[in-house]
């Protein structure tokens, strides 16, 4: 099964700033990767799709790049609503799907 | 809008089985895409557990698959998971969620999630 590794597992930050957590595959998975946001108490939100493609209503201030096996999800002005926990996923090795570990993102 | 919504009990057993439902609503599911359901225990990150497509093929998380059947029901436009033997380990929040098929094989639209305890 291909693992999927993001970093850092949680992260503190301000209003304003540019964060970027990194997602590596554990073997090629071209651009077959997601990326979700998650609220306490909430499913996850799907953002990204084939590793840059916003989903439509996502804010423009996320962005995703990569292929192969490194990823990066970056926001380029945090908001407030935007603290939660990230997850990335891969779909290359359809139908088998694995998630990264997440990613919690916290107010510094 | 596509809307999902899981229902079942709560509070199942040891060793019994663990049975959920997904409505779906604003989209039919005999139209396409693949139908999965996720699962997050208390604390953790996301596991997949399976997809099932209209037609009735199913797709399993090798880890899960001696215990796992998922089904579909689309004249209720549902679909249904069961997972037996189940232990504490089994815990968690279940997800359904519309999942692409193929290049898209990521979920787009998922249902609010049910909290399930196993326990006796």
């Amino acid at each position: 099964a291909i693992r999927m590794t993001q970093s850092p597992s949680s992260l503190s930050a301000s209003t304003g700033d540019r964060v970027t957590i990194t997602c590596r595959a554990s073997q090629g998975i071209s651009s077959y990767l997601a990326w979700y946001q998650q609220k306490p108490g909430k499913a996850p939100k799907l953002l990204i799709y084939a590793a840059s493609t916003l989903q439509s209503g996502v804010p423009s201030r996320f962005s995703g790049s990569g292929s192969g096996t490194d990823f990066t999800l970056t926001i380029s002005c945090l908001q407030s609503e935007d603290f939660a926990t990230y997850y990335c996923q891969q779909y290359y090795s359809y139908p088998s799907i694995t998630f990264g570990q997440g990613t919690r993102l916290e107010i510094k | 809008q596509v809307q999902l919504q899981e229902s079942g009990p709560g509070l199942v057993k040891p060793s019994e089985t663990l049975s959920l439902t997904c409505a779906v609503s604003g989209y039919s599911i005999s139209s396409g895409y693949y139908w999965g359901w996720i699962r997050q225990p208390p604390g953790k990150g996301l596991e997949w557990i399976g997809s099932i497509y209209h037609s009735g093929s199913t797709y399993y998380n090798p880890s899960l698959k001696s215990r796992v059947t998922i089904s579909v029901d689309t004249s209720k436009n549902q679909f249904s998971l069961k997972l037996s033997s189940v232990t504490a380990a089994d815990t968690a929040v279940y997800y359904c969620a519309r999942v692409g098929a193929g290049s898209t094989n990521y979920f787009d639209y998922w249902g609010q999630g049910t909290l399930v305890t196993v326990s006796s």
